[in-house]
């Protein structure tokens, strides 16, 4: 199975910051790398797929990039509303692993 | 609107069964995967397993290969997981969510299903 590390696992920052959470894979995963948003009591829901492509409905404040073994998502002008745990996913092959989740705290 | 309406909460003894469905609209059921996922309180998620409806065709993590099995009724357009066996590691909150075939994700999610196993 391919295993996701994400870090850090929890973060806390200002209203305005620029926040980056990253994620490595045990191996290339040819950028086959989603992430999800889960805020407290909701579902996750599909912010990144692919890598680097910004879901439906979702702010232009999120973005995704790496390649290879080494993912990011980066949250550019931190709003209140991005209070929540993001997850890491693999789609290269199943299982479809998850990281442990980043909790995103505002100070 | 796609939408996916699991069932409610459960409380089961250890050593039960249960069966969790997850009720699709909004679009053709059939055409697309459905994935379930599993949340332990204080922990990640896991994947669990997918299911394609149109022809039964199913997908397990190795890890719930005897625990979890999917099935599908394409007349109410509901995918079900049973679990059985239950002990108390199973207590958690499982999400049914639909595969995007050209997302290659999960662009739709259930509300959860909370399952909590005590005598």
């Amino acid at each position: 199975d391919i295993q996701m590390t994400q870090s850090p696992a929890s973060l806390s920052a200002s209203v305005g910051e620029t926040v980056t959470i990253t994620c490595g894979a045990s191996e290339n995963i040819y950028g086959a790398l989603n992430w999800y948003q889960r805020k407290q009591g909701k579902s996750p829901q599909l912010l990144i797929y692919g890598a680097t492509n910004l879901a439906d409905g979702m702010s232009s404040r999120f973005s995704g990039s790496g390649s290879g073994r080494q993912y990011s998502l980066k949250i550019s002008s931190l709003h209140p509303d991005d209070v929540a745990t993001y997850y890491c996913q693999n789609v290269l092959s199943t299982p479809w692993t998850f990281g442990g989740g980043t909790k995103l705290e505002i100070k | 609107e796609v939408q996916l309406q699991q069932s409610g909460p459960e409380l089961v003894k250890p050593g039960a069964s249960v069966k969790i469905s997850c009720k699709a609209s909004g679009y053709t059921f059939t055409d697309y995967n459905m994935h379930w996922v599993k949340q332990s309180h204080g922990k990640s998620l896991e994947w669990i397993g997918y299911i394609y409806p149109y022809n039964g065709g199913t997908g397990y993590n190795q890890k719930f290969k005897s625990k979890a099995t999917l099935t599908v009724d394409n007349s109410s357009s509901t995918a079900y997981m049973e679990l059985r066996s239950l002990t108390s590691e199973d207590s958690a909150v499982y999400y049914c969510a639909r595969e995007s075939l050209w997302l290659r994700a999960m662009d739709y999610w259930g509300q959860g299903t909370s399952v909590t196993v005590s005598s």
